[in-house]
């Protein structure tokens, strides 16, 4: 099935280093969402994104919907060791259906103590 | 919190067993789906649901069925189970038929086929 294209692919960081990861479609959505998956569970929401250009904040996350529509940012500042995980966003149409979801590849993300 | 539980979240069967996912979902959402995860695959969206005993089938079907007698509860049904279907199987629910909406899974059923 359709992927959307997510990078980077993996990541190893320093503890209390910032990470952006990014998202991008060749078509236009109306919501971007963002998860976190640990080994062996299911994806938590991080962030919801509903309006282009809406930057929102959870905690130290911070995501963006792009003004294209075609694209999303993720940013994590200062991390630590529990951030260790599998990021990956979703974004979806209102034209493609309301059950279409298109999911990202993921990032990988390991942060050195 | 928004909360959606998957009763099993470890089973292990053999070749030609039939096999139950249950889910429950407790924010009186409209749709609910399943997918499976697979290395290399990304998720996967196998059906949907967007209404009691209305069902939609996904990007992967075959092998699979669904019931969907609540407004809460999906369940997802291997008639006779198959080695190449050992995978994480999700589900999740969303609210809303026209709009798009946040998507929230539940914590995973890892299903091994034996």
């Amino acid at each position: 099935g359709q992927q959307l294209n997510q990078s980077p692919q993996s990541m190893f960081i320093q503890e209390g280093e910032d990470v952006s990861m990014n998202c991008t479609s060749s078509s236009i959505f109306n919501t971007w969402l963002w998860y976190k998956q640990d080994p062996g569970e299911g994806p938590v929401l991080l962030i919801a994104l509903y309006k282009a250009g809406e930057l929102t904040s959870n905690g130290r996350l911070t995501a963006q919907f792009g003004i294209t529509r075609k694209d999303s940012f993720l940013n994590i500042s200062a991390s630590i060791p529990s951030d260790v995980g599998i990021y990956f966003c979703a974004g979806h149409s209102l034209t493609s259906g309301t059950y279409k979801y298109i999911f990202g590849t993921g990032t990988r993300l390991k942060v050195l103590a | 919190d928004v909360k959606v539980t998957q009763s099993s979240r470890y089973l292990v069967k053999r070749t030609g067993e039939k096999v139950f996912l249950e889910c429950v979902q407790d924010m009186d959402h409209e749709n609910m789906f399943w997918y499976r995860q697979d290395p290399g695959l990304g998720l996967r969206l196998i059906y949907f649901s967007y209404d009691v005993k209305m069902k939609e089938k996904g990007d992967i079907p075959e092998g699979y069925s669904v019931s969907r007698e609540k407004k809460e509860r999906f369940s997802l049904i291997l008639e006779s189970a198959s080695t190449n279907q050992t995978s994480m199987y999700l589900c999740a629910s969303s609210s809303g038929r026209v709009t798009g909406n946040t998507i929230y899974f539940g914590e995973g059923s890892w299903l091994t086929v034996v």
